[in-house]
């Protein structure tokens, strides 16, 4: 079964920083991209970043380009999300989502049960 | 890179068939055949229920379909039952090799 567990999601002052994780298992990691998709409190889903399944590749939303950096660990079969220069917009639940292949952008499946980030002086 | 278009709101009762728009550009839902569809109930993570803009995940129902024609998407849920009350939400590969979602619709079944 695959399962996706987000970690690392809390709360930061604006300006600050914060490290996600996302621990996979029950598939080949490194042969699927991965992104990352937010959800702010009573809005509609947004995505924000994804990897290629090699980590070759990294591509970001306008949003958060220059201040979110995504990355991987395919020994340790770990995604992470290290957010930078955080604003109170970037408030959200972040989920973690397997894409359909090592493409990005296929399809969503499945999704981690998501981390909460509040950005709040 | 605007947000795919959906209606904010859909109804039916049970046993009815409802349709949910999904209108994009020609650099996104008109430009490839990477439509996806999820169902969210509330507090809950988001679900796959159609990918490539028709294909069902194994294990979804079959009352669950989706096409493209042009620049729009859209999915279709015949036989309305209780348990299909949620959120929905498309989303597309887009040509500057991003995603992008529609704003969400949320489905009352009456």
């Amino acid at each position: 079964e695959v399962q996706l567990v987000e970690s690392g999601g809390g709360s930061v002052q604006p300006g600050g920083s914060l490290r996600l994780s996302c621990a996979a298992s029950g598939f080949t990691f490194s042969s699927y991209a991965m992104s990352w998709v937010r959800q702010a409190p009573g809005k509609g889903l947004e995505w924000v970043s994804a990897i290629r399944g090699s980590g070759s590749s990294t591509y970001y939303a306008d949003s958060v380009k220059g201040r979110f950096t995504i990355s991987k660990d395919n020994s340790k079969n770990t995604l992470f999300l290290q957010m930078n220069s955080l604003r109170a917009e970037d408030t959200a639940v972040y989920y973690c989502a397997k894409d359909g292949g090592n493409t990005v952008g296929n399809w969503f499946d499945p999704w981690g049960q998501g981390t909460l980030v509040t950005v709040s002086s | 890179q605007s947000a795919l278009t959906q209606p904010a709101s859909v109804s039916g009762s049970p046993g009815q068939s409802i349709t949910i728009s999904c209108t994009g550009t020609s650099s996104d839902v008109g430009g490839y055949n990477y439509v996806s569809w999820y169902q969210q109930h509330p507090g809950k993570a988001p679900k796959l229920i159609i990918y490539d803009v028709s294909n069902r995940p194994s294990g979804v129902s079959n009352r669950f379909s989706g096409s493209k024609s042009g620049n729009t998407a859209s999915l279709t849920i015949s036989g309305l039952q209780a348990e299909d009350e949620a959120d929905f939400y498309c989303s597309s590969y887009t040509s500057s090799s991003t995603v992008v979602f529609g704003g969400g619709t949320k489905l009352t079944v009456l």
